[in-house]
């Protein structure tokens, strides 16, 4: 196993314009996040699925965010009508219960 | 409910040592700690466990005290690939809530 894969690295994008991110992670794991962090910060947490089952969300989500694991495996993260504050790095992570997570390289977004 | 991290950023000289400390003001039921270099995705160093069990690094140790919901990560000895952001993350249900990092530099 290569570890958490994501795709894109980078993405730039007009402000107005949806984006979708793109996780897979490891395969024994039943547990998948995503983060997003910005400069001198640490993850914030987003949303987080058990198998498919997409079981928390953050309060501060916007409705502009949803995300999918369609049959436990990959991941996708949407932003519609993206912002310049969701300039970020968005972060997927894998885990099984009670191991540390392992995160992906990640995808930085830009929004200009 | 960010946990809080001390010291904000800390340097060190090759083979000196260093404490990272972490509260929260909820109980926890875990504590993970994190490194994470310039440019790239945390890396995952130890899981601390509400009774006591730990797992993790074998180079870097961690205590974690339940009743004051704190936790501390011991660097002994510090080597170059020391250098980096540490983060701690605090789990109450299912998912972490990650301090703001203490940046750590180690010269030679």
């Amino acid at each position: 196993d290569t570890g958490v894969s994501q795709d894109p690295r980078h993405k730039i994008t007009k402000r107005g314009q949806n984006v979708t991110f793109r996780c897979d992670p490891i395969s024994e794991h039943n547990r998948l996040y995503w983060y997003r962090q910005t400069l001198g910060q640490g993850p914030e947490f987003l949303t987080y699925f058990q198998n498919e089952a997409q079981l928390e969300k953050s309060r501060l989500l916007s409705d502009r965010f949803s995300a999918e694991r369609p049959k436990g495996s990959f991941s996708t993260l949407e932003i519609q009508r993206t912002e310049q504050g969701d300039s970020a790095m968005y972060l997927c992570a894998s885990t099984s219960y009670n191991y540390g997570y392992t995160f992906g390289s990640g995808t930085r977004l830009t929004v200009v | 409910q960010q946990p809080v991290q001390s010291p904000q950023a800390v340097i060190l000289r090759e083979g000196e040592d260093a404490v990272i400390n972490c509260s929260s003001s909820k109980a926890l039921y875990s504590v993970h700690w994190y490194r994470q270099k310039h440019g790239e995705a945390p890396v995952f160093l130890m899981i601390l466990l509400k009774g006591g069990e730990q797992k993790g690094h074998e180079k870097i140790s961690a205590s974690f005290n339940e009743k004051k919901q704190q936790s501390s990560l011991y660097l002994t000895a510090s080597q170059l690939s020391y250098s980096g952001t540490y983060f701690c993350g605090t789990e109450r249900g299912s998912t972490l809530t990650f301090g703001k990092g203490t940046m750590l530099l180690v010269s030679p």
